[in-house]
């Protein structure tokens, strides 16, 4: 099946400043990459997301990033503000599964 | 229909007892999925559903583990005889595939499991 990792564990930055978290996956038959916010005890939710025809897509403040001969795709947060604050899930779509990073805990200072 | 959702949302068991959870995905959704998450972890995929059919479960999922969906709409998911080690928390997630492949995954609330 496939790997993904993700790093950093934990992000801390000031508000106001950008936070980048990155992931690399094993296999290149993967097609989907989905970010998702998970604030403490709810679900996981979908911010932003990207298909391996594209290199970059951004949303407001959000944009996220692939380079498929790398295998990595990443996560660009800019002027972040505290509701930042929570964890983060990188995943990739392979063969109709998704398979996630470990996760980034971001805390934004006020 | 406002999303996935998922009963009970805790549920607290001895070692040894059988337990099951209840999922009811979108309703236009095709694809349901399982998935578990234990404390600082992403969620770790179980099985997923394509309508009724159980197309894949994890090579990792205990034989004590079973998945059902059976006429595509809600699915459940038994553990028996519960181990210590299967305390965590039990995500669905339902999805369209369709033409363009595969779509947004929703996620249910969860269901907590602690296994004294």
């Amino acid at each position: 099946g496939e790997n993904v990792e993700q790093h950093p564990s934990t992000l801390s930055v000031q508000e106001g400043d950008s936070a980048v978290i990155k992931c690399t996956y094993s296999d290149s038959a993967s097609n989907y990459f989905p970010w998702y916010k998970q604030e403490l005890g709810k679900r996981p939710q979908l911010i932003i997301d990207i298909r391996s025809n594209v290199g970059e897509k951004k949303d407001q403040r959000i944009a996220v990033t692939l380079n498929k001969t790398a295998k990595h795709f990443s996560l660009h947060i800019t002027e972040t503000q505290p509701e930042d604050s929570a964890v983060y899930f990188c995943a990739a779509n392979n063969f109709n599964k998704f398979y996630f990073g470990s996760g980034t805990k971001l805390n934004v200072k006020p | 229909d406002t999303g996935v959702s998922q009963d009970p949302r805790h549920k607290i068991t001895k070692r040894g007892q059988n337990v099951t959870f209840r999922c009811d995905p979108i309703s236009e959704h095709n694809r349901l999925y399982w998935y578990r998450q234990t404390l600082g972890q992403g969620p770790e995929f179980l099985t997923y559903f394509q309508n009724e059919a159980q197309l894949e479960k994890s090579r990792l999922l205990s034989d004590r583990f079973s998945a059902e969906r059976p006429k595509g709409s809600f699915s459940t998911l038994e553990i028996q005889r519960t181990e210590q080690g299967d305390s965590a928390m039990y995500l669905c997630a339902s999805s369209l595939a369709g033409s363009v492949g595969t779509g947004e995954l929703f996620f249910g609330e969860g269901s907590r499991l602690t296994v004294l």
